[in-house]
């Protein structure tokens, strides 16, 4: 099946660093990809979707110039954290989408936990 | 504005009982619904998921309801096994497959022997 493999698993960082986040997909082109978010006992909340070759949508509240989303490639997208501070600390999941309406159209990443000190 | 809510933040069930688990919507336009079983620290897991145009999907012990009248859907598990214990996600997509997913706060479910 379609596998989305995610580095680091867990980050630490120091406050005004950047740090970038790797998705690849390992047997299958993803034309989009999507980038989520989740603090300690909540939702998975998207920060933006990717398409391959043009320019991140991000999603209402997310600084586009401080998440810094490429997807130069069908196999790799890459999220970069700039300038991290404290409250950027959370667990960020990628996720492809194969284009098909199954549960199996979508593939999510193992997460990166970051932590900014 | 929370267009997909879980409103039991936790559950507690024995082994061998059914595991309800419920997700509201307010986005009349969603036309596909999935459920995420999730590990701390992990990416979701895809458990099931249903189309608009059905009412119910069956596969082994997860069966998926959606009432679109009542904009509600619903995650049975049966027979609940220790292993089930894990947050578990309802999530919607408009033209699933192609568009983003929202995401509903989750469920923490426990099965106790």
């Amino acid at each position: 099946g379609a596998v989305v493999s995610q580095h680091p698993s867990r980050v630490i960082c120091k406050s005004g660093t950047s740090v970038k986040i790797e998705c690849r997909s390992l047997d299958f082109q993803a034309t989009t990809m999507f980038w989520y978010r989740q603090f300690p006992k909540q939702s998975l909340m998207l920060m933006a979707t990717s398409n391959e070759g043009s320019k991140a949508t991000y999603e209402q509240g997310v600084e586009k110039d401080k998440f810094l989303i490429n997807h130069a490639s069908l196999t790799l997208s890459t999220l970069t954290v700039t300038s991290a501070h404290p409250e950027d600390s959370s667990f960020y999941i990628c996720s492809a989408s194969i284009g098909k309406q199954t549960g199996a159209g979508y593939t999510f990443g193992s997460g990166t936990r970051l932590t900014v000190v | 504005d929370q267009q997909v809510k879980q409103n039991s933040p936790s559950l507690s069930v024995q082994e061998g009982r059914i595991s309800i688990l419920n997700c509201d919507y307010t986005n009349s336009m969603f036309d596909y619904f999935l459920w995420y079983k999730k590990y701390p620290a992990e990416g979701p897991t895809f458990l099931i998921s249903i189309s608009s145009i059905k009412d119910k999907n069956e596969d082994g012990r997860f069966t998926v309801f959606l009432n679109k009248s009542a904009k509600h859907l619903s995650l049975h598990i049966v027979p609940s096994q220790p292993g089930d214990s894990a947050v578990y996600f309802c999530a919607a997509s408009l033209s699933g497959g192609y568009n983003k997913l929202i995401f509903g706060a989750g469920t923490r479910l426990a099965v106790h022997p």
